[in-house]
């Protein structure tokens, strides 16, 4: 069955460690992918996707992403995170029709 | 750029009211807009499609007379909810398609008494 996996429901990191968080997806062709990321009581902001081309992506709020085929992963990196990085966050895949299949998502936790 | 707003953020209404919200796309235009349901601690579920001048394509189980949703220009979407319930209760957030990427309002509070 088709599906975005989140395998991580929940992460806690100390401020100004690196954080990763992990995306996998069942697809039989490549997707488009995106992360997004959500504060509590708030929508969906973009934080970065990929189309093609250059595998490793760079986002906002100096977050990133590496797209892997061979794993279908794509994981969302960030080397040093703030408090303001406390959320949830979502990846999620789309084809040409922008209908989006989310994860189940990640509640990132920052201790000071 | 790609900003979506949603009015209003929270609303409270006695049941049996009907309740309009409006999804707008600021600074582009967008043939399509999706509304989401999203419950406590969960990801987002996919109600319907939203297309400009066309009706709107639901998801399993979403009733299309209670959640009637019309999308009469490339800018605004909207989505009532009839006959409100308390069960329907929730945060509601719709999402417009710009350049094969969603950008997602805000969200809506809906607490029905």
């Amino acid at each position: 069955a088709q599906s975005v996996t989140q395998p991580d429901i929940h992460i806690t990191v100390s401020e100004g460690a690196s954080l990763e968080l992990r995306c996998n997806y069942s697809y039989g062709a490549t997707p488009y992918l995106f992360w997004y990321v959500q504060s509590p009581g708030q929508g969906l902001q973009l934080l970065l996707k990929y189309f093609s081309g250059d595998t490793l992506v760079q986002g906002i709020k100096g977050f990133e992403a590496e797209f892997k085929r061979s794993q279908s992963s794509f994981n969302l990196r960030k080397p040093s995170v703030h408090w303001s990085d406390a959320a949830e966050y979502f990846c999620a895949v789309a084809f040409n029709d922008y209908k989006l299949s989310f994860g189940a998502g990640t509640t990132v936790t920052v201790r000071a | 750029g790609a900003v979506v707003s949603q009015h209003p953020s929270r609303v409270i209404c006695k049941s049996g009211t009907s309740v309009k919200i409006e999804c707008r796309s600021l600074d582009f235009q967008a043939t399509t807009m999706f509304w989401y349901r999203q419950f406590p601690k969960q990801s987002l579920m996919l109600m319907a499609t939203s297309n400009e001048g066309s009706k709107a394509t639901y998801e399993q189980g979403v009733e299309k007379d209670k959640f009637l949703i019309n999308h009469a220009s490339l800018t605004l979407s909207t989505l009532t909810v009839t006959s409100a319930h308390p069960e329907d209760s929730s945060f509601y957030i719709c999402s417009a398609g710009h350049e094969e990427t969603q950008y997602f309002g805000p969200g809506t509070r809906l607490l029905v008494l």
